[in-house]
């Protein structure tokens, strides 16, 4: 099992939708949730972070957190061609190592 | 502006050869971290680095190599051990721990291909 798993996709939503996008982790003990969004060819740019259960809203961005069921997920709200892109999901695992652990991405597609 | 500058942009490696990556920060952060991105895939930790003068092996250190001689620099050194380099290589450092909310800064990338 991944220690940070995401569906590759790609997901294709139209201009305007909500597009949800999923993440589940394997150790429980994990304290802080990142999502970053990376362009084609680009390097990655934070976007969210979240650490505490429940909801984070900014701007279209909700990030969602639910520990007992260890997953974290990200809803973009009225969905713009420009947010086609590589959504990572990225996790501090309680494993000791002082680094983040990446999901592979889920690649998004909004359709105008 | 503070920043990370990682270069070459563009490197292209010979069969056997050694090539280093370069990776310069002039945000005062004392983490610093190399991480390999295949096509279609996320990032894999190769090496990480909290201080001056100490580093950790990543998931993938086989065939590379780091030094941390100044808080400023990080670079990566992809051997000849590597045998499949052809890859995009990040840079990133930390203000403070990697579970602190300001996640990292990224540089550019270098992609680095086998010819």
């Amino acid at each position: 099992q991944k220690e940070v798993e995401q569906n590759s996709g790609p997901l294709s939503v139209p201009e305007g939708a909500i597009a949800s996008l999923n993440c589940t982790y394997s150790d429980r003990g994990s304290q802080s949730f990142f999502w970053y969004r990376q362009y084609s060819g680009k390097s990655p740019e934070l976007i969210m972070f979240i650490y505490s259960n429940g909801d984070k809203e900014d701007g279209r961005f909700t990030a969602q957190l639910n520990k007992a069921s260890q997953y974290v997920s990200l809803l973009i709200r009225d969905s713009q061609p420009s947010d086609s892109a590589t959504y990572l999901c990225a996790v501090s695992l309680d494993t000791g190592r002082r680094a983040l652990t990446f999901g592979s991405g889920t690649r998004l597609q909004v359709q105008p | 502006d503070g920043g990370i500058t990682q270069s070459p942009k563009y490197l292209f490696r010979k069969e056997g050869q050694n090539v280093t990556l370069s990776c310069e920060q002039n945000l005062n952060h004392d983490a610093m971290y190399w991480y390999r991105q295949d096509p279609g895939q996320g990032l894999r930790l190769i090496y990480y680095s909290q201080i001056v003068n100490d580093f950790q092996k990543g998931d993938i250190a086989e065939g590379y190599s780091v030094s941390r001689e100044k808080k400023e620099s990080f670079p990566l050194t992809v051997t000849s051990a590597q045998k499949n380099p052809t890859a995009f290589y990040l840079c990133a450092s930390s203000r403070q721990g990697p579970w602190a909310p300001y996640g990292y800064t990224f540089g550019s990338g270098t992609r680095l291909t086998v010819v």
